[in-house]
């Protein structure tokens, strides 16, 4: 699976919109591009995953270059409970299902 | 209506004793995995099991044993526990669905070994 790059932290105001950028410059033409987050001590949420277009749910935007060599997933108005580690995962559709997480970016929304 | 649970939620013993964790998943998955994420807070997978079947093994001790006795079960077994496997415990599942991967992690087992 691709290596992805991410910013150790970042923070956010209230209510703005949080941009959390992912660099994976190795990804191949067959691995999309999953986002997980972890709000302390709890188990990790799906969030949204893509291939090359631009998806969005109820809880976020995923922005996708058109090399997709690097993401962007948006939360459009940060709350204080959107505090948590942020993973980017780049990952096939095969039988092996596993997920490879990295160090993700740590995000503090503050008041 | 607990998605996927595990139990306990926290287990402290001794070097050398021998302990389990359970997981349920009611979400009527195929595919249930064990996670560890150590004190330094990366998430590494473990196991999986596709309807009780073992599909990935990731080079974990064979202290450590995984039991799928149906398809919404997969507990964890670890044999003469070492300070070493103090960590947190994730289970999950995923249905086999070829596009939808989503999995769902239970809360963890907080495990430490003294």
């Amino acid at each position: 699976d691709a290596k992805t790059t991410q910013p150790t932290s970042m923070d956010c105001a209230e209510g703005r919109a949080a941009n959390l950028p992912c660099n994976h410059s190795t990804i191949s033409g067959n691995e999309y591009v999953y986002w997980y987050r972890q709000i302390h001590s709890q188990g990790p949420q799906y969030i949204i995953h893509g291939l090359k277009n631009n998806e969005t749910n109820e809880m976020a935007s995923l922005i996708i270059t058109e090399d997709r060599k690097s993401s962007t997933l948006i939360l459009p108005h940060a709350t204080l409970r959107d505090t948590a580690v942020y993973y980017c995962i780049v990952r096939v559709m095969d039988s092996s299902y596993k997920l490879i997480f990295g160090s993700g970016t740590r995000l503090l929304v503050r008041p | 209506d607990t998605a996927v649970s595990q139990t306990p939620k926290y287990l402290v013993t001794q070097m050398g004793n021998d302990k389990s964790i359970k997981c349920e998943q009611n979400l009527g998955h195929d595919t249930m995995y064990w996670y560890k994420q150590d004190s330094k807070k990366f998430l590494k997978i473990m196991f999986s099991y596709n309807n009780k079947e073992l599909i990935i093994n990731e080079t974990v001790p064979n202290r450590f044993s995984p039991k799928s006795p149906d398809k919404a079960h997969l507990n964890l077994h670890i044999n003469s526990l070492e300070l070493g496997d103090s960590a947190v415990y994730f289970c999950a599942s995923s249905p086999r669905d070829l596009f939808d991967y989503e999995q769902y992690f239970g809360p963890g087992t907080r495990l430490t070994v003294t």
